[in-house]
């Protein structure tokens, strides 16, 4: 069965704080994709990292970085120095069959 | 250039009535799907269409559920009879081809359903 699982339903961090945000999958596919997606409060999904499972090289991308561990079937999220405009519902997403199979999501409060 | 868009943003309807929700991909776009997303959960897979064609439409909960794509760019889902349990957020995407081709998929803003 295909699963994703994001254990964090809500964290919550003071402003300037490192945050990491955890997802888990479940696939039997050998080729499959990773996907995070960010929805703030104006509710627009937005896109934000695409990684298939033949490359486990860690990305960085500004503030942001993804560890992606296909030992261990865990693909998470850290944002560096956090900032209030980080608050959001972020999403996880497998790509199974051309659906996106979708974890619950971590709800992410930056505090001033 | 314009991202997906989706109308009406909101709706409100009473339990029974036929809705139309309609999405209108980014141009060049040949796959768009839909999902549905109650309040604190992700997104539910309805249906994905490649071009004209629905590919794959084993979200679809049941059939008073139809989805509609015939020029293959804008869609429209119809729910005939609604029902409570059908309020939630409609979200429309489209991609350049299905992501398992490694591109991704861009999310209009959704439809937010309200069967009274």
């Amino acid at each position: 069965a295909q699963k994703v699982t994001q254990a964090q339903t809500e964290i919550s961090v003071v402003e300037k704080e490192d945050v990491t945000l955890d997802c888990v999958y479940e696939t039997r596919d050998t080729t499959y994709y990773l996907f995070w997606y960010k929805q703030p409060p104006s509710g627009e999904l937005v896109f934000l990292i695409r990684r298939n499972s033949f490359d486990e090289q860690n990305e960085i991308s500004g503030r942001y970085s993804w560890n992606f561990q296909k030992s261990t079937s865990s693909f998470n999220f850290t944002i560096t120095a956090s900032q209030v405009v980080d608050s959001a519902v972020y999403f996880c997403a497998l790509d199974s069959n051309y659906q996106l199979i979708w974890g619950a999501g971590t709800k992410l409060i930056i505090k001033p | 250039g314009a991202g997906v868009s989706q109308t009406p943003s909101n709706k409100v309807t009473e339990k029974g009535k036929y809705v139309e929700l309609r999405c209108d991909p980014i141009s060049g776009h040949t796959a768009l799907y839909w999902y549905r997303q109650s309040l604190g959960q992700g997104p539910e897979f309805l249906i994905y269409f490649q071009g004209t064609g629905a590919a794959d439409d084993s979200g679809l909960p049941n059939d008073r559920f139809f989805a509609v794509r015939p020029e293959g760019s804008v869609s429209t889902l119809k729910i005939q009879r609604t029902e409570r349990g059908d309020s939630a957020v409609y979200l429309c995407a489209s991609s350049l081809f299905p992501s398992g081709a490694s591109y991704e998929q861009y999310f209009g803003p959704g439809t937010r359903l309200t069967v009274t």
